[in-house]
């Protein structure tokens, strides 16, 4: 059971923009940096966010990441076919003295 | 190019045990902190185990705690898991990663995975 919760799916048509949430506590989410992986059926995750909004260099501006209180939010602008995957939030919880990874949402491109 | 290469995956019985093992190329592994993450089929990503850069420090998550155990060996730029007692629940793909900055930093890079079956 994960302690950080994320909505099974969304989705949009191509050129939209979706938002997916991602809710924690003061020990994971409320007090450490998050990231957000991409993963694309078949393929090994990818970092698009680090320490909560920073984009590692060459992934597109498309991908933005915010953090309020213990949540966190990863951002789509226009949307591409190639946009179709799994998307994960994660951070360490410090009271597990684990890394947690969210539940995971599934991104459809209508 | 930066990669990690895991290896040692395979069809195993309930009770057995198994080594993986991560090769790094591209970087110096004995900076990095390092990371285990499984997932099992269809199912979402699973933090495993962490170790610091010279191997004095590892934590592991409750599930594996006892039955696994992470390790390094920097010069040869390579990472272990070696994996005991093994449950059909351990039936997963594992990555290695590399935690960017600190033991609670970013993922960013991963390995290609390699699958543990445990089946009897």
């Amino acid at each position: 059971q994960s302690v950080l919760t994320q909505p099974p799916s969304v989705s949009a048509a191509p050129g939209q923009k979706v938002t997916i949430s991602c809710s924690g506590s003061s020990s994971n989410i409320g007090n450490n940096y998050v990231s957000w992986y991409q993963q694309v059926p078949g393929t090994s995750p990818k970092v698009l966010i680090y320490d909560n909004s920073k984009r590692p260099s060459g992934v597109p501006d498309r991908f933005s990441g915010s953090r309020s209180g213990t949540s966190a939010t990863l951002g789509i602008t226009g949307l591409q076919t190639g946009d179709e995957a799994d998307y994960y939030c994660g951070t360490w919880d410090s009271s597990l003295s684990a890394y947690v990874f969210g539940t995971g949402t599934k991104v459809t491109i209508l | 190019e930066v990669q990690l290469v895991e290896s040692g995956g395979a069809l195993v019985q309930p009770g057995g045990s198994l080594r993986l093992s991560c090769a790094a190329s591209g970087f110096t592994l004995s900076t990095y902190w390092m990371h285990w993450v499984r997932q099992a089929p269809g199912k979402g990503l699973v933090w495993v185990s962490l170790i610091n850069s010279d191997g004095s420090r590892t934590d592991y998550a409750d599930s594996v705690k006892g039955r696994f155990t992470i390790s390094r060996d920097n010069a040869k730029n390579t990472l272990y898991l070696q994996l005991n007692s093994l449950r059909g629940e351990d039936t997963a793909v594992y990555y290695c990663a590399r935690a960017r900055d600190g033991y609670n930093d970013a993922f960013d890079i991963w390995g290609q995975g390699t699958m543990v079956t445990v089946s009897s």
